[in-house]
């Protein structure tokens, strides 16, 4: 139980074109999403947490009209990267947080691997 | 403020032990994460303790001293699939995972 997937695994798109990441618990009801971005070498960077039916909190320098987040339901949230650029190029994961489970158990999607050319 | 400290890099022989180790400060403590996480992978759940001691699960065990600040991963066989990072994370009071940067184990036959 409690599996997490992405889609799309890996995109490749031009500059100044959106993207969509799907994220999705597809066993649980989540009513904490999160979305992290890693890039090469690097640990995992919280972008922002998305709680079903309200607006996502992003993090300090994350900007919230370049990363748009959607948590329209328990088992759905979307990540629009808008006009994306190349330094927006990384490795996009997310992770759920179950409604019936403990605080502290979080899932991980398997990533999005996002090149912008 | 908040930090995780752990080793960048850590190389051991295949059929040995290795510890990582890591440090933290957090505002307030709701348990201590680690994870492994392979290249162009998502991470995936090892342990957590949220208890002072040892917690052991098959060749992976981890520690973990409240008062200290620390944990440690071990793990012991060592396998040449070990290879790959290891993400110390903490739990905060907001219940907000705080990670740090991994430690890349190496594994020489």
């Amino acid at each position: 139980g409690a599996v997490v997937s992405q889609h799309p695994s890996w995109v490749i798109c031009k500059s100044g074109t959106s993207v969509k990441i799907e994220c999705r618990s597809l066993d649980f009801q989540a009513t904490t999403m999160f979305w992290y971005r890693q890039f090469p070498k690097q640990s995992l960077m919280l972008m922002a947490t998305s709680n079903e039916g309200s607006k996502a909190t992003y993090e300090q320098g994350v900007e919230k009209d370049k990363f748009l987040i959607n948590h329209a339901s328990l088992t759905l949230s979307t990540l629009t990267v808008t006009s994306a650029h190349p330094e927006d190029s990384s490795f996009y994961i997310c992770s759920a947080r179950e409604l019936a489970g403990e605080a502290y158990e979080q899932y991980f999607g398997p990533g999005t691997r996002l090149t912008v050319t | 403020g908040q930090n995780i400290d752990q080793p960048t890099e850590m190389t051991a022989t295949e059929g040995a032990i290795v510890q990582i180790n890591c440090t933290y400060q957090t505002s307030g403590f709701n348990g201590l994460f680690w994870y492994q996480q392979h290249a162009g992978e998502a991470p995936t759940f090892l342990s957590y303790n949220v208890l002072d001691g040892l917690e052991e699960k098959g060749r992976f065990s981890s520690f973990l001293s409240r008062s200290k600040g620390y944990s440690y991963l071990l793990l012991k066989e060592l396998q040449m699939k070990d290879s790959a990072s290891y993400l110390c994370a903490a739990m905060d009071s907001n219940y907000q995972l705080i990670w740090g940067a991994g430690t890349k184990l190496i594994i020489k036959p």
